[in-house]
């Protein structure tokens, strides 16, 4: 089975300093999809970036990059110029490539704190 | 606007009783979920519909039931077999194909407080 491991359950960061969060997973499949979520105190999930496992590329959405070892079977999430918005806990997740598996399999999140 | 709502918001109930958390989309999206939310765990699937009249049981499926006679609602029933009904509850939907990198969206989420 499919798991997802976030080994930092807190971090901090500096407004305006980076901060790389980490994400490790376990699958046999050569073909499938990362994400990560953000949360908020809202409580409302937000889809931040999503990485498809058959490209080489790291995907990148504005101040949000990834770092995707696929060998390694690592995904890490890095926040640039960090902002007071971006404080929220931090979800990885992967989901398998076929139509059949749609559900996401998550980790237990990255609380991040951001100081001013 | 397009979206996912779940009501309400907050949401109390004595030990022993049936409860049904409600969540509709207007996304036009094929597949539904329900993930609960619990403090230090990630988001855990309780069930999951791709189709109207089916569903499948998620990690977690004990003492929940659901149904899906609409393309756009999934309500979630916690029964009183749930040994730990309290948790926070979030529905989610996507479209449905293969090979394509669907996010999920999802809800403003539910509070369930049982005592």
């Amino acid at each position: 089975a499919q798991t997802v491991t976030q080994s930092q359950p807190e971090m901090s960061v500096q407004e305006a300093e980076t901060v790389t969060l980490s994400c490790t997973y376990d699958t046999s499949e050569s073909d499938y999809y990362l994400f990560w979520y953000k949360q908020p105190p809202s409580r409302q999930m937000i889809l931040v970036i999503r990485q498809e496992a058959y490209k080489q590329q790291n995907a990148t959405e504005n101040r949000f990059s990834v770092n995707f070892q696929k060998a390694a079977k690592s995904f890490s999430l890095k926040i640039s110029d960090s902002q007071l918005g971006d404080a929220a806990m931090y979800f990885c997740a992967y989901r398998a490539y076929g139509g059949s598996q749609g559900n996401l399999i998550f980790g237990k999140g990255t609380k991040l704190s951001v100081k001013p | 606007d397009g979206g996912i709502t779940q009501s309400p918001k907050y949401l109390f109930r004595k030990e022993g009783q049936n409860v049904t958390l409600s969540c509709e989309q207007n996304l036009n999206h094929d597949a539904m979920y329900w993930y609960r939310q619990d403090p230090g765990q990630g988001l855990r699937l309780i069930y999951y519909s791709q189709i109207v009249n089916d569903f499948q049981k998620g990690d977690i499926a004990e003492g929940y039931s659901v149904s899906r006679e609409k393309k756009e609602s999934f309500p979630l029933t916690v029964t009183s077999a749930q040994k730990n009904p309290t948790a926070f509850y979030l529905c989610a939907s996507s479209i449905v194909g293969t090979g394509v990198p669907y996010e999920q969206y999802f809800g403003p989420g539910t509070r369930l407080t049982v005592t």
